[in-house]
């Protein structure tokens, strides 16, 4: 059963455009939320992340804005580079007391930003 | 540059046999996380020390074991090796819980 779900594999962006990457998750006691980017050969290198007492958190280019209603979140990046191309996931947590954290992980989607 | 060190970069080994997979988590991170990621089932979560104790299991294999020392290091053993468990192991750390985990590089295991 994948709590966190990008339905995306692959999204293709002109360069300067915006970039929408799109997750959903199931689990309701979710609420901390992280997009992570990923280039090959490399680890996740954490990009932004939002608590779920807030809709929306702004980082220079990069915007996270979450629904709970709708138990959705997604990231615009504005303008799209082409150094922005990597997967990108979306990771989920919940807090289980004390310093308990773990991290449940999207599949993934492969954006590519055209020159 | 996250500042998380897993070694060695690249594993290969044969089925039965047992191996060690080290973590140094950022300086000033309490806790460490161990990851796994293969093909068919993207990044899962294994399991989180804190301070040298075990905080949360997910899906780890009874073959597999780890611990965080008290200088903050963490080893992740796996035995009994199989070809299944060739995968990519990620480690990540952070300073508490809410604030985001930071990865390692990765060790590349390869079962043969």
């Amino acid at each position: 059963d994948q709590q966190v779900k990008q339905n995306s594999p692959s999204l293709s962006v002109q360069e300067g455009r915006i970039s929408i990457l799109n997750c959903d998750y199931t689990n309701s006691m979710f609420d901390y939320f992280l997009w992570y980017k990923k280039y090959p050969a490399e680890g996740p290198t954490f990009l932004i992340s939002i608590s779920s007492i807030k809709d929306k958190n702004e980082d220079g280019r990069f915007t996270v804005f979450l629904n709970k209603s709708a138990k959705h979140l997604s990231l615009h990046i504005v303008p799209s580079q082409p150094g922005d191309s990597a997967v990108y996931f979306c990771a989920a947590s919940e807090g289980r007391g004390g310093s308990a954290r773990q991290l449940t992980f999207g599949s993934g989607t492969q954006l590519t930003v055209l020159p | 540059d996250s500042g998380v060190t897993q070694t060695p970069k690249h594993l290969i080994t044969a089925t039965g046999q047992r191996v060690t997979l080290r973590c140094s988590p950022r300086s000033g991170d309490l806790s460490v996380y161990w990851y796994q990621q293969s093909l068919d089932q993207g990044l899962q979560f294994l399991i989180q020390y804190y301070n040298g104790e075990e905080r949360a299991k997910g899906n780890i294999l009874e073959r597999f074991s780890a611990q965080q020392f008290p200088d903050l290091h963490s080893e992740l053993n796996l035995s009994s090796l199989e070809l299944g468990d060739s995968a990519l192991y990620f480690c990540a750390s952070s300073v508490d819980q809410g604030q985001p985990q930071h990865f390692g590089d990765g060790t590349r295991l390869s079962i043969l």
